[in-house]
């Protein structure tokens, strides 16, 4: 079974802290995706990644900043957090053109 | 570019009665579709999927999806609810070409005993 595996379920950060969320997947999937999710909302997408080092803005990607360095890892950074990224964040990935995997979901709480 | 409409944001259904919950997509070309579902707290779980072949397809935890060309739509059915199944449901559609699948924004499902 494909894992994905949020490192956070739950965190509660200050303004201005500087946030890592981690993500890792153990079936070799090429495609990483970063997702908030918001009451009323849906899933919108912050970041995708396709491939190591590469990487492409989703619908919102202010606030935001990605790193994959390697294929089975993929890191959302949140530089300066902010109350309004108070959100759900899910991590998924996938082979190309092929169904999402989901993680668990990371709770984060800015204070 | 795709898109996908759930017009329920809620859906209130007896335990042990049957379930539809609608999807209508935009997109030119047959398009890949998905169901999924999300429990309070949890991460999304993939209920059940379409590519091509057969335009009914037999899902998890007894759900099943009817692709309709003619309607652009691929409704989730069940035909008896448990009170397990309360969660969000989100249908997605994937376009050739495209790594981004665009996801709905999703029904509630409250189930009465």
């Amino acid at each position: 079974d494909v894992k994905v595996t949020q490192s956070s379920r739950y965190l509660v950060k200050r303004t201005g802290e500087k946030v890592f969320l981690e993500c890792v997947q153990d079936m070799d999937h090429e495609n990483m995706f970063w997702y908030r999710q918001d009451p009323g909302l849906g899933l919108r997408l912050i970041y995708f990644s396709y491939d190591v080092k590469m990487k492409e803005k989703g619908d919102i990607p202010e606030g935001y900043s990605v790193s994959r360095e390697k294929k089975e890892r993929f890191s959302l950074i949140l530089e300066s957090a902010s109350t309004n990224q108070t959100s759900m964040y899910l991590c998924a990935s996938s082979l190309p053109e092929r169904e999402l995997f989901f993680g668990e979901g990371s709770r984060l709480t800015v204070l | 570019a795709q898109s996908v409409t759930q017009p329920d944001i809620h859906i209130t259904v007896s335990e042990g009665a049957s379930l539809e919950l609608r999807c209508n997509y935009s997109y030119g070309a047959t398009p890949y579709l998905f169901w999924y579902v999300q429990s309070p707290g949890q991460g999304l779980q993939l209920l059940l999927k379409y590519f091509s072949g057969d335009t009914l397809v037999q899902g998890i935890k007894g759900f099943e999806a009817e692709f309709k060309r003619s309607q652009s739509s691929f409704n989730l059915r069940k035909p008896s609810v448990h009170w397990s199944d309360a969660a969000e449901y989100f249908c997605a559609v994937g376009a050739g070409g495209s790594y981004i699948p665009t996801f709905g924004r999703g029904t509630s499902l409250i189930v009465h005993p």
